[in-house]
């Protein structure tokens, strides 16, 4: 089974300000086709889940362009390039490989 | 806009079956693959499986011995059947579709989710 591992586990965030989650895979989530298998959530506090980022560094439709997705191999990277306030929330990196895993999740909230 | 309902009992006892249903409106069931993902109180996002159209499954190894999901093309419903449960399923389940970007399968759609609570 492939383990999904985020840090930090929480994250207070200023404003204006950039901010930065990692995700670790226990294993290699590169497939045989050359992408790699690995998609971004954020639960809104009172949501549902929504995708952010999906195979790797895709932004979903309708997902502001501060939210950025990249990473390869075991280690992946979400960046918000200017945090607003309607970010918060937990967010959650999930692999896609071999079934679904989802990582502890980050609570992101403001300073 | 596709729009996903769960429904189904919200108290369930121990050693009993959890049985959902999520109702699937604004688009068909056809062609697309369905999920079924947890959140128990305090904690992070479980997936528990998916199921395609057509009826192929994969469920998560944890869950395997318990699991199994149905899919209803006439009613444009798919189902989740948790047997055995204990206090460790109580969660938010929630129903999702997936969507394909060039053969990659990510969740797209979400239901509201509901809350199934396992207690005597």
């Amino acid at each position: 089974d492939i383990v999904m591992t985020q840090s930090p586990l929480s994250l207070p965030v200023t404003p204006g300000e950039p901010a930065s989650i990692s995700c670790r895979s226990s294993q290699s989530l590169l497939h045989s086709n050359g992408y790699t298998f690995m998609d971004w959530y954020l639960q809104k506090p009172g949501q549902s889940p929504q995708v952010l980022i999906y195979r790797t560094s895709n932004r979903a439709p309708g997902v502001p362009d501060r939210f950025r997705g990249s990473g390869s191999g075991t280690d992946f990277t979400l960046k918000i390039s200017r945090v607003e306030a309607e970010d918060v929330g937990v967010y959650y990196c999930m692999q896609t490989l071999q079934g679904r895993t989802f990582g502890q999740g980050t609570k992101v909230e403001i300073k | 806009q596709v729009q996903l309902q769960e429904s189904g009992p919200g108290l369930v006892k121990p050693s009993e079956t959890l049985s959902l249903t999520c109702s699937v409106s604004g688009g068909s069931i056809s062609g697309y693959y369905w999920s079924w993902i947890r959140l128990p109180p305090g904690k992070g996002l479980e997936w528990i499986g998916y199921i395609h159209y057509t009826g192929d499954t994969k469920y998560d190894p944890s869950l395997i011995s318990r699991v199994t999901m149905s899919v209803d093309t006439f009613k444009n419903q798919f189902s989740l059947n948790l047997y055995s449960v204990t206090t460790a399923d109580t969660a938010v389940y929630y129903c999702a579709r997936l969507t394909s970007d060039g053969g990659y399968h990510y969740i797209h759609y979400w239901g509201q989710g509901t809350l199934v609570t396992v207690s005597s």
